[in-house]
């Protein structure tokens, strides 16, 4: 089975740097997945990770370290707009299924 | 752009009713997979399917039900809704090895 943790809420202020941490403990894994939830729309591919280091893309970053179940997503110069739900998500190794974190609410203000 | 058509935003039903919510992927795209989301829950897989007419259970798959005629359309059917299965259903596609993405989703309330 597949377990994944990220904390439930963080606060930020425009213009600020934010980390959101993801740690998990799985039977499988093939890879990670960041994805962004605005209150009442579908979840939006963000970054995907198979192997150890950091991924850049723009202003969203995320890093992945298989030996110890931990990827991070890294949000810089945060605008109004990043005020979102955060998922993190593991793939399986076998029909590429993903099992999602509860996710991370970030509020960003001015 | 990949597009991935859910048939309803908000849907009300009542209990003991069928329920069939459809989803329609434009990419030709072999996997298609079904979501529910619930506060405190987060997002849970209820049925997936690699091709058409096969299918594979998820993690919640008791109340629910799924047919893949054609690799375009992928349909959730509660077979006797219950107030329990008030939820936002989420629809996916994806090929192997590639990111999911998303419907929009449809609300449902079972009252």
């Amino acid at each position: 089975g597949q377990n994944i943790d990220q904390p439930t809420e963080m606060t930020a202020t425009e213009g600020a740097i934010v980390q959101i941490n993801c740690t998990y403990q799985t039977s499988g894994f093939n890879g990670l997945f960041w994805y962004q939830q605005h209150a009442g729309e579908a979840p939006t591919f963000l970054s995907y990770n198979v192997l150890d280091g950091l991924e850049e893309k723009g202003r969203f970053s995320s890093f992945l370290s298989r030996s110890k179940g931990y990827s991070y997503l890294l949000l810089k110069e945060l605008q109004m707009k990043d005020s979102a739900s955060y998922l993190c998500a593991v793939r399986d190794e076998g029909y590429s299924t993903l099992t999602f974190g509860k996710g991370t609410m970030l509020l960003v203000s001015p | 752009d990949v597009k991935v058509t859910q048939s309803s935003r908000y849907l009300v039903k009542r209990t003991g009713e069928k329920v069939f919510l459809e989803c329609v992927q434009d990419m030709d795209h072999e996997n298609m997979f079904w979501y529910r989301q619930d506060p405190g829950l987060g997002l849970r897989l209820i049925y997936f399917s690699y091709d058409v007419k096969m299918k594979e259970k998820g993690d919640i798959p008791e109340g629910y039900s799924v047919s893949r005629e054609k690799k375009e359309r992928f349909s959730l059917i509660l077979e006797s809704a219950s107030t329990n299965q008030t939820s936002m259903y989420l629809c996916a596609e994806g090929e192997f090895g590639q990111p999911q993405h998303f419907g929009d989703g449809t609300r449902l309330s079972i009252l």
